[in-house]
């Protein structure tokens, strides 16, 4: 099955700086990448998500980039604010048939004011 | 439009005890699924359900059972409680298929087994 790997588990930023987030995943039939956003005490929520036919895409302040050949996708979110703190969940799955996505474990984003 | 809807929001059982957690949507998605999630181990996937009178096994089915009868409620049962099994629980649901996969969480239950 797919296994999906996430870095770093923790991640602490000063507001206004840039933040990556990494993951990894291990089916080269997986073709779409949410991310989700989950904060204290409250539920997860998608922020962003790709689809296997494009490289890059960018929501305002968040961006999310896929490597097909190198089996990884990336979570950048800039000009961060203290608002950005949470933990951030990135997930890999088969789009079309049946759609169980498989989840990393967890960032947990902490910006500093 | 309510979304997902679990209840209860907070329990507390004994080593032994049953009971029944109930998530329900009122967006027609046929997929849905039980989540736990526990400090540093992200979301697990207990069961899922890809339609009305559907169900599967997921990372961590044992000691839990589900039912989906109707297609907006999914239930998840635990037959004998264990101190393991405290956790968050969380039900979610999705459009499922080639389309929207965009997956819609409940608020979430928190369980804790004595």
């Amino acid at each position: 099955g797919e296994n999906v790997e996430q870095h770093p588990s923790t991640l602490s930023v000063q507001e206004g700086d840039s933040a990556v987030i990494k993951c990894t995943y291990s089916d080269s039939a997986s073709n779409y990448f949410p991310w989700y956003k989950q904060e204290l005490g409250k539920r997860p929520q998608l922020i962003i998500d790709i689809r296997s036919n494009v490289g890059e895409k960018k929501d305002q302040r968040i961006a999310v980039t896929l490597n097909k050949t190198a089996k990884h996708f990336s979570l950048h979110i800039t000009e961060t604010q203290p608002e950005d703190s949470a933990v951030y969940f990135c997930a890999a799955s088969i789009q079309g048939g049946s759609y169980i996505p498989t989840f990393g474990r967890g960032t947990s984003l902490i910006v500093h004011p | 439009n309510a979304g997902v809807t679990q209840t209860p929001k907070f329990r507390v059982l004994k080593t032994g005890q049953s009971m029944t957690l109930l998530c329900a949507q009122d967006m027609n998605h046929e997929y849905m699924y039980w989540y736990r999630q526990d400090p540093g181990m992200g979301l697990r996937l207990i069961h899922y359900s890809v339609g009305e009178g559907t169900t599967a096994k997921g990372e961590v089915p044992d000691g839990y059972n589900v039912s989906r009868l109707k297609k907006q409620n999914f239930l998840l049962g635990l037959e004998s409680a264990a101190p393991s099994q405290t956790s968050v629980y969380f039900c979610a649901s999705s459009y499922g298929g080639a389309g929207n996969n965009e997956q819609f969480f409940g608020p979430g239950t928190r369980l804790t087994v004595l």
